[in-house]
């Protein structure tokens, strides 16, 4: 099993242009989650989806977008990418319904936004 | 906003020694999780334990659990150069079960 999966694993944007990080699981999961982590800051929830077809903000869900395709697929977008969304990406897997249970990580996505 | 607050924020030792890590928060939990990440990797579960469980070991990992003081600390005994990493707590409250990541503690082992 490859677990969490996440493309692409670097990116350089310049300020305005748009861009979709994507993620997938191979675990059968139902909830999965995007998170952003920045220095001294450590990891704030952007948006989670608890099961197909449902989505709900996080802590810092402005500026970004999410699509939950499918069981697999939870996707991040950056619609008009700002120098303050540099950060190292992670998506995460669970199979509890919600946040409360242990989640599997990606190997994240470092984006700089110039 | 914060829920858990670990401490030391580093901590350096020699091989072999053990190293504890704490973690304070300040509201009720459901459960109290611990995570390690290796430097340019993703995390990874180490632990659970809710909050009606005072002790939880998964090899040479010990965490304890004490709600009356609202903290918690991870063991890690007879400690390996690969223990470098950053260790985290996360808190999982409320009725939604939200989930609160901690700042992280810096581990570095030498050999």
């Amino acid at each position: 099993n490859a677990g969490v999966t996440q493309t692409p694993k670097f990116q350089v944007l310049k300020t305005g242009q748009s861009m979709t990080l994507q993620c997938a699981q191979d675990m059968n999961h139902n909830s999965m989650y995007w998170y952003r982590q920045d220095p001294g800051m450590g990891l704030r929830l952007i948006y989670y989806s608890a099961s197909e077809g449902t989505t709900d903000k996080g802590e810092v869900p402005n500026g970004y977008n999410v699509s939950r395709l499918n069981k697999r697929e939870f996707s991040l977008r950056l619609e008009s990418a700002a120098p303050s969304q540099t950060s190292v990406y992670f998506c995460a897997s669970s199979e509890f319904r919600g946040q409360g249970g242990e989640q599997y990580f990606g190997p994240g996505t470092r984006l700089t936004v110039t | 906003s914060q829920q858990g607050e670990e401490d030391p924020q580093a901590l350096s030792i020699q091989e072999g020694e053990n190293a504890t890590m704490n973690c304070s928060y300040k509201t009720s939990i459901n459960n109290l999780q611990w995570y390690r990440q290796n430097s340019g990797r993703g995390l990874v579960h180490l632990i659970l334990i809710r909050s009606n469980e005072r002790e939880k070991h998964s090899g040479r990992l010990r965490v304890t659990l004490d709600t009356s003081k609202k903290s918690s600390s991870l063991l890690i005994t007879a400690s390996r150069a690969a223990d470098t990493a950053s260790y985290f707590c996360a808190t999982v409250s409320g009725a939604n079960s939200k989930l609160t990541f901690g700042k992280g503690i810096t581990l570095s082992v030498r050999p």
